[in-house]
């Protein structure tokens, strides 16, 4: 079984509505974290958190809301989706003393 | 504040043929230093990291990468490019007590038969 697993793997939504995001990892790291992919920009941070009292907002937050609902699951939430938020999102976590990330399968999210 | 520059966007090679993917970054400090895969539909794999000692660094599947401070690169090489290798890699920088690295935008590598 995969390490970092991501649910849905794609989804299709309109415009306004919510949507969520689920990442589970089995690792047992502290750290998790959601990042956004677009083709020619790389990855870029939206939120991060170092264990379940601790979140931050990385560079692109604006839109995007998450939750740590124990140390194994890290969710995004979309409050209400636009379509440029159109893209594949990343789940990672990685271990406080091995700086390495451990990426899951990626959600492949459009909204249209 | 860390960044890291890929300067290439596409990288075209024949299939055993040597294969260099640049990596410059900008970090205050002594740099942790990462190169992923992504294969086409899956998640980033991490193929290699320098943290400290030696400046030439092996990784998974052939690829080694060498640390030069004086140039703050972290280029990945290859010597013999397998058809498999096709796929985006990406160079990523991060240290101190954060640990949160920050990416390059990545190199898209195709290989031709």
């Amino acid at each position: 079984d995969a390490d970092v697993t991501q649910t849905p793997r794609n989804r299709i939504t309109k415009t306004g509505k919510r949507i969520m995001l689920e990442c589970s990892q089995t690792k047992g790291h502290d750290r998790m974290y959601w990042y956004r992919q677009d083709p020619g920009l790389g990855l870029r941070l939206i939120y991060y958190s170092f264990d379940v009292k601790d979140i931050n907002k990385g560079e692109i937050s604006d839109g995007y809301s998450v939750s740590r609902q124990a140390q194994a699951k890290f969710s995004l939430s979309l409050e209400s989706a636009i379509p440029n938020q159109t893209a594949l999102y990343f789940c990672a976590t990685s271990d406080a003393h091995i700086t390495e990330q451990y990426f899951g399968p990626g959600t492949r999210l459009t909204v249209t | 504040a860390q960044s890291v520059t890929q300067p290439d966007i596409h990288i075209t090679v024949s299939e055993g043929a040597s294969l260099e993917l640049r990596c410059n970054y900008s970090y205050g400090a002594t740099p942790y230093l990462f190169w992923y895969v992504q294969s086409p539909g899956q998640g980033l794999q991490l193929l290699l990291k320098y943290f400290s000692g030696d400046t030439l660094v092996q990784g998974i599947k052939g690829f080694e990468a060498e640390f030069k401070r004086s140039q703050s690169s972290f280029n990945l090489r290859k010597p013999s490019v397998h058809w498999s290798d096709a796929a985006e890699y990406f160079c990523a920088v991060g240290g101190g007590g954060s640990y949160i690295p920050t990416f390059g935008r990545g190199t898209s590598l195709i290989v031709h038969p």
